[in-house]
């Protein structure tokens, strides 16, 4: 069971738009910020958005994040077959580990029906 | 280009060791974190451990504290993990991923990761 709550499956037709949530608490979400990956299957994650709505250089525009209070959303437009994967939200829990008790949702299936 | 590749993942037996290799390139790698993060079989990521560029602080889950340790050699540009006393629940493949950016610990890039199976 994941600190951080994602749904499990979301999906949509090609064209049209999704969003994904990520809910924490006040001691993760609420005070730090979120990134967002995306796995294809058999692959390694891909950062997609960091910072809760910056994107890394080569990732395009159609992937967008936000984020308010203690839950965070990804947002991707003109959806694509090609876009089919498992979505993960990450951040990090405040204590004395500095960088490290990264925490992660439990995953997002996108499907593009 | 931005490389982690793994190595040292195998079957090996419950209780037993195992070490893991994680190789970088296309960066200055001393000035960088590197986290190992798993994955278990059909299930999600979960954050193992994390050393920091120098080397100097290390922290770890709660559900490895005590059994494995994260090292590293700058003068190879090499992050290891070091598993002991080995339980079924590890088996996982295990990526090396880099803390790229300095105020957002979660990783950036990732290597392609490597399997290990604990057999009971």
């Amino acid at each position: 069971q994941s600190i951080l709550t994602q749904p499990p499956s979301v999906s949509a037709a090609p064209g049209q738009k999704v969003t994904i949530s990520c809910s924490g608490s006040s001691s993760n979400i609420g005070k730090n910020s979120v990134s967002w990956y995306q796995q294809l299957p058999g692959t390694a994650p891909k950062l997609l958005i960091y910072e809760n709505n910056k994107r890394p250089s080569g990732i395009p525009d159609r992937f967008s994040g936000s984020k308010s209070g203690t839950s965070a959303t990804l947002g991707i437009t003109g959806l694509q077959t090609g876009d089919e994967a498992d979505y993960y939200c990450g951040t990090w829990e405040s204590s004395l580990s500095e960088g490290g008790d990264v925490l992660f949702g439990g995953g997002t299936k996108l499907t593009v029906l | 280009q931005v490389q982690l590749v793994e190595s040292g993942g195998g079957v090996v037996q419950s209780g037993k060791s195992l070490r893991l290799s994680c190789a970088a390139s296309g960066f200055i790698f001393s000035k960088y974190g590197i986290h190992w993060v798993r994955q278990a079989p059909g299930k999600g990521l979960e954050w193992v451990a994390l050393i920091w560029y120098d080397g100097n602080k290390k922290y770890y889950a709660d559900s490895v504290e005590g059994r494995f340790t994260i090292s590293r050699d700058n003068s190879k540009n090499t992050v290891y993990l070091q598993m002991n006393s080995l339980r079924a629940e590890d088996t996982a493949v295990y990526y090396c991923a880099r803390w790229g950016y300095p105020t957002s610990p979660p990783p950036d890039f990732w290597g392609q990761g490597t399997l290990v199976a604990v057999s009971s």
